[in-house]
């Protein structure tokens, strides 16, 4: 298939950990990315963990890659108000020319 | 770090009219660069492939003849949207990848289309 999936909505407590799942399909795969975009703006690259990897943390985030599941998530600890906005899931499919194929976002919002 | 340039980043065209894009490499050359479009709170759609010197590889219900890509060197690519109507209005956004540089994949910083 050609889907990246991700939950829509995440609704997370200031202070709290908020952690955005995503899933793929294609086991060519050899980057996977979170892309975060604020309202009216482009998109940021937050990080990315290549497909060798278990783990990936800089500072406040923390990315998991469950390679055998084909499952990405993103852990923002004490998350801010700063953090509301659309985060993305990406892979990078190796076997089709490098092309970045994303999920349909995930929308997080920050509860005071 | 590289950078990827669009221009412009926010544009109001008439119905009927033809608009522009243009994405640049600033400090690598890219062979390949990738479109985007997002609908209004949806995902990013690749719509083409743009090969330096070459016809661009289109994405499945993608009009070529609607969405003109020309590549002409290692460090410009164009979208031109022609005869522009206001369902063309929308978040289009390029990335370029660096061959010299491990085949990293950047983004540019969009380009706001609203079709009037």
């Amino acid at each position: 298939g050609e889907d990246v999936e991700q939950s829509l909505f995440l609704s997370v407590r200031e202070g709290d950990s908020s952690v955005i799942n995503c899933t793929y399909t294609d086991s060519s795969s050899t980057y996977l990315y979170w892309y975060k975009q604020e309202p009216g703006a482009g998109l940021q690259l937050l990080t990315y963990i290549f497909s060798n990897m278990d783990m990936k943390q800089d500072q406040r985030l923390t990315v998991l890659l469950n390679k055998k599941d084909k499952h990405l998530s993103l852990r923002i600890a004490d998350t801010q108000t700063g953090d509301s906005a659309i985060y993305f899931c990406a892979e990078k499919r190796m076997n089709r020319d490098d092309k970045i194929i994303f999920g349909k976002g995930t929308r997080l919002h920050i509860l005071p | 770090g590289a950078v990827v340039s669009q221009h412009p980043s926010r544009v109001i065209c008439k119905s009927g009219t033809s608009v522009k894009i243009e994405c640049r490499s600033l400090d690598f050359q890219a062979t390949t660069m990738f479109w985007y479009r997002q609908f209004p709170k949806q995902s990013l759609m690749l719509m083409a492939t743009s090969n330096e010197g070459s016809k661009a590889t289109y994405e499945q219900g993608v009009e070529k003849d609607k969405f003109l890509i020309n590549h002409a060197s290692l460090t410009l690519s164009t979208l031109t949207v022609t005869s522009a109507h206001p369902e063309d209005s929308s978040f289009y956004i390029c990335s370029a990848r660096a061959w010299d540089r491990g085949n990293t994949i950047y983004f540019g910083e969009g380009s706001w289309l609203t079709v009037v």
